[in-house]
């Protein structure tokens, strides 16, 4: 079946550098992807999202790329911070419905 | 204003009980969702609502898994004589509109079937 995945399960960065967490999907169908961030203990939170018809879109420190060429997908985070420790999922999701498809998340960790 | 509320936050229950998951949505949300999350896993989705309407049951695991929500607002999740695998944290969401994937989470229900 269809399903989204990721390609590290836990991610080890020192703080201040760059994150880049990475997310593989396998329905072409697909025209919609988030990124969620999931603090221990906590629901998860909207980071950020792309639409299938772009390939970059930038937030505040945070940079998704989307390759829809290879079906992939990745979260850029600048500079990363303590607080950036949590689990990361991308979703993705079909116009024709209203579910998202979770991945099933990478862990980042930041080193002092 | 107030976050997406979920009660309880702990629920330990035995095995052949029923156990009723609430969930307050954001309000003026008019779309709602559940989903289930196993330790060290990703979200599986449940069920969502529009309104008071649930127009797709496919994601519910189970006949034993029902879920209702009235008013447009409060929303329950309800388990029919719980097994050990119905164990996991129960997740609660809204949003604006249907459509709307910018998803605003409950803290979840931890549920233990023992």
């Amino acid at each position: 079946g269809e399903s989204v995945g990721l390609h590290l399960p836990t991610l080890s960065v020192q703080e201040g550098d760059n994150s880049i967490i990475n997310c593989a999907y396998s329905n072409s169908a697909s025209d919609y992807f988030i990124w969620y961030k999931q603090e221990s203990g906590k629901g998860p939170q909207f980071i950020i999202d792309i639409r299938s018809n772009m390939d970059k879109r930038q937030g505040q420190r945070v940079t998704v790329l989307l390759n829809k060429t290879v079906k992939h997908l990745s979260l850029q985070i600048a500079a990363t911070q303590p607080g950036d420790s949590a689990v990361y999922f991308c979703a993705e999701n079909m116009d024709s419905n209203y579910q998202l498809i979770w991945g099933a998340g990478t862990k980042l960790i930041i080193k002092p | 204003g107030a976050g997406v509320s979920q009660s309880p936050s702990n629920k330990v229950t035995e095995k052949g009980k029923d156990v009723e998951l609430r969930c307050d949505p954001i309000s003026g949300h008019t779309a709602l969702y559940w989903y289930r999350q196993s330790l060290g896993q990703g979200l599986e989705f449940l069920i969502y609502f529009q309104g008071n309407s649930a127009p797709d049951k496919s994601g519910l695991p189970s006949d034993r898994f029902s879920a209702e929500r009235t008013g447009g607002s409060v929303s329950t999740l309800t388990i029919q004589r719980t097994q050990q695998e119905d164990s996991a944290v129960y997740l609660c969401a809204s949003s604006t509109a249907l459509g709307d994937y910018e998803q605003y989470f409950g803290p979840g229900t931890r549920l233990t079937v023992t």
